[in-house]
Parts: C-alpha cells; structure tokens; sequence
C-alpha cells in the first residue's frame, strides 16, 4: 500500500526557516516524480515545488529563492526546506507522487495518483 | 500563468447528475489529453478521481465520468449521492511543464 506521511509543521515567526519531510514506503520511490503542493485554509490548491528521478527542482515564482525541495532515496524520504518565511506561507502542505507523461521532461505533470495527510504551517508572529 | 477557471459552486439534488467544468486554453486543457479531477472532502487530503481526461483509476466509483471538448474539460457525476458532497479540482498538463489547478469547485448535495 502507497503511503506518503508528511511532518514537520508548525508555528514559525515571519522571517524563519522550516524543513518539512515527507516518508514514503509501498512503492519503489525513486522511480517517481515528487510535489509539494500547499493549501491556505479555505482556499485552492497551489504547486509549490517538483523534484524529478534525477534530482531536477523546479518552483513557481512566490517560492523561488526561499524554498528548496530534495529528496533521499536511501530514506525513501522527500523534503523541504523553507527559509525568509512570510505570512502568506501558512497552509497545509501536502506530498504528492506524480505520475509524468510518455517522453516528457521530468517534473512535467501528467497527474497526482498519491498524496499525503498534509502538515499544517503557521507564519505569524 | 492563471489557474484553469472553474465554476465555485454547484449543487444537486440526490439521484440526479450534475458537471462542473474546467476551462482553459490551448496550452494547457486543449491541447493534451492529460486532464485530472481531485476530490477533496474537508479536512482531508485530495484524492484522484479521473485522469487522462476520462480515466478513473481503481475504486473509483463509474458514477464518475470525465470528458472534454476544446478548452473546456468537465467532471460528471451521476446518480448523486450525499457522500459526494465535496471540493472538486481540476488540472492539467501545460505546455510550460509547471503543474496548474483549477480555482476548485464546492458540490452541496441538497
């Protein structure tokens, strides 16, 4: 069974860090495309962040610079790093395995078939 | 890059079918079949209940059915039940490869 738990969450003031982790097991997670996809409450779903087979990162412009997605195979574990955090963060944060299109580049998306439980994060002072 | 346009609320009666639509352009919805509906219940995390336009995966009930024509992608669900009370998301494969989601659809079942 595919299982994709996320940790890590919670309160940070504006301006810190967090590092997010994601633990898979019930599939060979190296052979997968990993997201970060967050939720603000009440809103709609936002990609955050891809990280291909071959460690390939690709971000949306509102995390560029700030956030850095990484995986480690050994560990079956997916991560993120989020660093200058600004009120606008605070969601939840789910992991996501992706399933990528024939011959497409890596992080390319063809659609989520797996995603985590998600972990809350709170920027306020 | 704008999110794909759904519309923000439908509602049905139990039995009946409804379809929530998922509008883009020819970059992204019109020109690849590579289409996904999400259901999301709340508090809870989104599950993939269509892909590739018109596939459910696995479990998925065939009460659920999806189609497209041009830019516009839509979910119908049929013979709808109170369980199916939900937010509803839609994504698609784009031609700048960075992943995008509709602004999410709520379902009430009257």
């Amino acid at each position: 069974e595919v299982q994709l738990v996320e940790s890590g969450g919670g309160l940070v003031q504006p301006g810190g860090s967090l590092r997010l982790s994601c633990a898979a097991s019930g599939f060979t997670f190296s052979s997968y495309d990993m997201h970060w996809v967050r939720q603000a409450t009440g809103k709609g779903l936002e990609w955050v962040s891809v990280i291909g087979t071959a460690g390939d990162t690709y971000y949306p412009g509102s995390v560029k610079g700030r956030f850095t997605i990484s995986r480690e195979n050994a560990k079956n574990s997916l991560y993120l790093q989020m660093n200058s955090l600004r009120a606008e963060d605070t969601a939840v944060y789910y992991c996501a395995r992706a399933v990528r299109p024939p011959m497409a580049a890596a992080g390319t998306l063809r659609y989520f078939d797996y995603w985590g439980q998600g972990t809350l994060v709170t920027v306020s002072s | 890059q704008s999110a794909l346009t759904q519309p923000a609320s439908v509602s049905g009666s139990p039995g009946q079918s409804i379809t929530i639509s998922c509008t883009g352009t020819s970059s992204d919805v019109g020109g690849y079949n590579y289409v996904s509906w999400y259901q999301q219940h709340p508090g809870k995390a989104p599950k993939l209940m269509i892909y590739d336009v018109s596939n459910r995966p696995s479990g998925v009930s065939n009460r659920f059915s999806g189609s497209k024509s041009g830019n516009t992608a839509s979910l119908t669900i049929s013979g709808l039940q109170a369980e199916d009370e939900a937010d509803y998301y839609c994504s698609s494969y784009t031609s700048s490869s960075t992943p995008m989601f509709g602004g999410g659809t709520k379902l009430t079942v009257l």
